[in-house]
């Protein structure tokens, strides 16, 4: 399709071990970012990638969170030794123009994680 | 620091009814940009709206109009003749212009339109 792509829709993981989710943006979109939104709250920032510039990780809440982009392509966002506060929706987002003020930011319908 | 409240956690319509989101922001910044999204059902975010801090001329856009006023700080949502599909939580962000990369939501208000 020609929206954001995102999988798996849903995991369901035991505390401590890793999880790996994808974002498979829109062709041709140069800025990617990964919010979490848990139940009932809003979408909090993790991290943004800009092309070929060094990601901006400050919303990235301990260091068991990491995330990759190669270029303008597929990102993932891994969790290492999960937690049960790590169950939360997590969205990915892609926008054709850097900075999340210059416009729309295309959204995927998000993977579901559940820590057991 | 920027901050933004949506305090109506929900709100139940008739359809056809009008209905008012509110949404009240916090922000040092001169330059910022303010934004509503909805997110139906399926997850997925929708874009509605994106203004800037100097531009406080009201929008009307269909059923949906939006009422920027910065003296109170507030970039309220209207939707007019409320429809079963408007049914969604609606999130209003805030992105200042000092720290481009990030959009602040609120908490969202959950929507319901009873037929």
């Amino acid at each position: 399709g020609a929206g954001v792509s995102q999988s798996p829709s849903n995991k369901v993981t035991e505390k401590g071990k890793d999880v790996e989710l994808r974002c498979d943006p829109i062709s041709g979109h140069t800025a990617l970012y990964w919010y979490r939104q848990r139940l009932g709250q809003g979408l909090e920032f993790l991290i943004y990638f800009q092309g070929n510039s060094a990601p901006d990780k400050s919303g990235l809440p301990s260091d068991r969170f990491s995330a990759e982009r190669t270029g303008e392509s597929v990102s993932t966002l891994t969790i290492q030794r999960t937690q049960q506060e790590d169950s939360a929706v997590y969205l990915c987002a892609s926008s054709l123009t850097s900075g999340a003020n210059t416009g729309e930011l295309f959204f995927g319908e998000g993977s579901r994680l559940t820590v057991l | 620091a920027q901050k933004v409240t949506q305090a109506q956690t929900e709100i139940s319509v008739v359809e056809k009814e009008d209905v008012t989101l509110d949404c009240v922001y916090e922000t040092r910044d001169t330059t910022y940009y303010l934004f509503w999204y909805k997110q139906p059902p399926s997850g997925e975010l929708v874009f509605l709206i994106r203004r800037n801090s100097f531009d406080e001329q009201n929008e009307i856009s269909g059923r949906y109009s939006w009422n920027f006023q910065k003296s109170t700080s507030s970039f309220n949502f209207t939707i007019t003749a409320s429809q079963v599909v408007d049914s969604a939580v609606y999130f209003c962000a805030l992105s200042e212009a000092s720290g481009a990369n990030n959009l602040f939501f609120g908490t969202g208000t959950r929507l319901t339109v009873i037929p």
